[in-house]
């Protein structure tokens, strides 16, 4: 059974803070996603990697960044929490052109 | 760019009545196509994906490359068929894996 598993469910941060959001996978995929999820807007794209510190922008990477220094590990970053940032941040993770496995997700509130 | 369209943010009916999901996708090349399904409080979960060609809990979707759509369709809605439902398009070119996702649409089937 395929493990997405992010670090967090609940997450309260105050503005300006520095944000790490924790994801690991099980399944040896190559690539790993960060979504963020809000009410009318979807699933947005964050970043994603490809490969061991390997990454690409997705749609909205502005105000974030990302780290993978090992295969199983998908970091992502707020440098300065604002609350814009304030969503629900979905993880997931697959193996090249398969389906994606998500995680249960973090949802974030900025105050 | 790869782009999903997913035109209606809600569709309710009533159980028995038949069902179509709307998608509609924008790629330059060969696009691999899903639907993916979230149950209230539930992860996001693989429903089905066009290359399989398969009926999953009575759902069929079928690639449209003339009309660029995949649209999702039951003939006889039941009650907890009730989810939000997402268009999810992963390009076969050189800007990787890229799973892109719709706007989402959710489904309420009524008694």
């Amino acid at each position: 059974d395929v493990k997405v598993t992010q670090s967090s469910r609940y997450l309260v941060k105050r503005t300006g803070e520095k944000v790490f959001l924790e994801c690991v996978q099980d399944m040896d995929h190559e690539n790993m996603f960060w979504y963020r999820q809000d009410p009318g807007l979807g699933l947005r794209l964050i970043y994603f990697s490809y490969d061991v510190k390997m990454k690409e922008k997705g749609d909205i990477p502005e105000g974030y960044s990302v780290s993978r220094e090992k295969k199983e590990r998908f970091s992502l970053i707020l440098e300065s929490a604002s609350t814009n940032q304030t969503s629900m941040y979905l993880c997931a993770s697959s193996f090249v052109y398969t389906e994606a496995f998500f995680g249960q997700g973090t949802r974030l509130t900025v105050v | 760019a790869q782009r999903v369209t997913q035109p209606e943010k809600l569709l309710s009916v009533f159980k028995g009545a038949p069902v179509e999901l709307k998608c509609n996708y924008s790629y330059s090349g060969s696009p691999e196509l899903f639907w993916y399904v979230q149950y209230s409080r539930q992860r996001l979960q693989l429903l089905l994906r066009h290359i399989s060609r398969e009926s999953i809990k009575g759902f069929t979707a079928d690639l449209n490359k003339g009309e660029t759509s995949f649209h999702l369709k039951k003939p006889f809605a039941q009650e907890e068929d009730s989810a939000m439902y997402y268009c999810a398009l992963r390009g076969a070119n050189n800007a990787g894996n890229m799973l892109t996702f719709g706007g989402g649409t959710r489904l309420m089937v009524k008694p």
